[in-house]
């Protein structure tokens, strides 16, 4: 069964600080990954979206990794703002006829000052 | 990057009336537009799959006949919420996928619908 599976489900710290967001997801065939930020009562919003041959993936202040062996991706977050409040999900992609998305639940980041 | 808008945003509605919500990629052309539905805390859900020019695919579970949706164009996609009952109250999201690309799809904004 295809699955994406994130962790923690949520996670506080403090303006300034990093921080790293796990995925792993059972997903086959696989096609590529995503991670999306989405603010509350909005929309998602694409950060990064990688294929198998890629390992990592930079967007400013977001950097995913990805290793396609262990199935296994990670979003980390460099010297966080109050505007990184949000869910951030990670999202698999299937090699299907209309590449099916297969959602995970998100994490929820809060950032404090 | 692609634009794709939803309007309304947001739509308060009686119970047993019907809601149109409209989705537009407004610089590219989209021949399939996905329907998603958000519960508070909850993660997308997909509700079907819209081609330009034919009947959408819904997913398991969701009712064709009460979730109209219809692509008329490559640029437009409309779901109808038909006699609309409480537990219709959500927040509905479209996606529309880039012909070109393999698989990219880009979001609206969202709807959030209120059934009083």
């Amino acid at each position: 069964k295809n699955q994406v599976e994130q962790s923690p489900q949520s996670l506080i710290i403090l303006e300034g600080k990093n921080c790293t967001l796990q995925c792993n997801y059972t997903v086959s065939p696989f096609s590529n990954l995503r991670w999306y930020k989405q603010d509350t009562g909005r929309g998602p919003v694409s950060l990064t979206i990688m294929t198998f041959s890629e390992n990592t993936k930079s967007n400013g202040r977001y950097t995913a990794t990805l290793d396609a062996d262990t199935k296994q991706s990670s979003l980390h977050i460099t010297a966080s703002q109050l505007s990184d409040s949000a869910s951030y999900i990670c999202v698999v992609s299937a090699m299907d006829s209309n590449y099916q998305l297969i959602w995970g639940a998100g994490t929820k980041l809060i950032i404090k000052p | 990057g692609a634009v794709v808008s939803q309007h309304p945003s947001r739509v308060i509605c009686k119970s047993g009336t019907s809601v149109k919500i409209e989705c537009r990629s407004l610089d590219f052309q989209a021949t399939t537009m996905f329907w998603y539905r958000q519960f508070p805390k909850k993660s997308l859900m997909l509700m079907a799959t819209s081609n330009e020019g034919s009947k959408a695919t819904y997913e398991q579970g969701v009712e064709k006949d009460k979730f109209l949706i219809n692509h008329a164009s490559l640029t437009l996609s409309t779901l109808t919420v038909t006699s609309a009952h409480p537990e219709d109250s959500s927040f509905y999201i479209c996606s529309a996928k880039v012909a070109w690309a393999f698989g990219e799809q880009y979001f609206g904004p969202g709807t959030r619908l209120t059934v009083t």
